[in-house]
């Protein structure tokens, strides 16, 4: 089992939906990072928390430590928003990524 | 601020061919990261830095991959040989060091046939 699962693993949506994809963990971590990977492109970190909310332009990130578990939003979504976004989990010097949730926004 | 830059871009070889990947961090950051990422999956950490010593490297096949980063600035990943397998993106990131913000390269697509 992957020690960090998210879901969906896809996604397409309607541009204006409001769009989750979740992420869960099975260690213990000091930090959770979400990543945007455009097709052909490089990664982009998006956020970086290790406890509540953080919130930019259209996305906000959750996390729940006791749950192991952290949510991406996006509101009012965009075609411009498709793209592949990885969660990924920092605990000592050691990072581990999720497979992606490939996201796919209609106009 | 100029970003991790990464180096061909693009390569094709056959297999039992050798490659070498470059990468130049950002300025100063002290912790240099090399990822393979395969199509349809995550990253999966190959190697770790810290200046030019070696934090993880305990997923790196070592008989065939292997990296350096002599000064504790660019780094080289090198394949020899490779076999069909090793093809992937190879991505290069960086932070400031502890749990700084990752900043990634535009990343090495490999094709071996």
């Amino acid at each position: 089992k992957n020690e960090v699962e998210q879901s969906p693993q896809n996604l397409t949506a309607q541009e204006g939906e409001f769009i989750t994809i979740n992420c869960s963990y099975s260690v213990g971590i000091s930090a959770l990072h979400w990543l945007q990977q455009h097709p052909g492109g490089g990664i982009v970190s998006l956020f970086m928390l290790s406890s509540g909310k953080k919130k930019h332009g259209r996305l906000i990130a959750t996390i729940n430590i006791q749950e192991k578990h952290s949510s991406l939003h996006i509101t009012a979504s965009h075609p411009r928003d498709s793209a592949v976004y990885i969660c990924a989990v920092h605990r000592n010097n050691d990072m581990r990524f999720g497979a992606g949730t490939r996201l796919t926004v209609k106009p | 601020e100029a970003g991790v830059a990464q180096s061909p871009r693009y390569k094709i070889i056959e297999k039992r061919q050798s490659v070498a990947f470059w990468c130049n961090p950002i300025s100063g950051h002290a912790t240099l990261y090399w990822y393979q990422q395969i199509l349809g999956q995550g990253p999966k950490l190959l190697i770790q830095f810290q200046n030019n010593g070696v934090v993880d490297d305990s997923q790196l096949p070592k008989d065939r991959f292997s990296a350096e980063r002599l000064k504790g600035v660019d780094s080289t990943l090198k394949i020899q040989p490779a076999k069909l397998e090793d093809s992937a993106v190879y991505l290069c990131a960086s932070t400031l060091g502890g749990l700084g913000e990752l900043f990634f390269g535009e990343g090495s697509r490999l094709t071996v046939l």
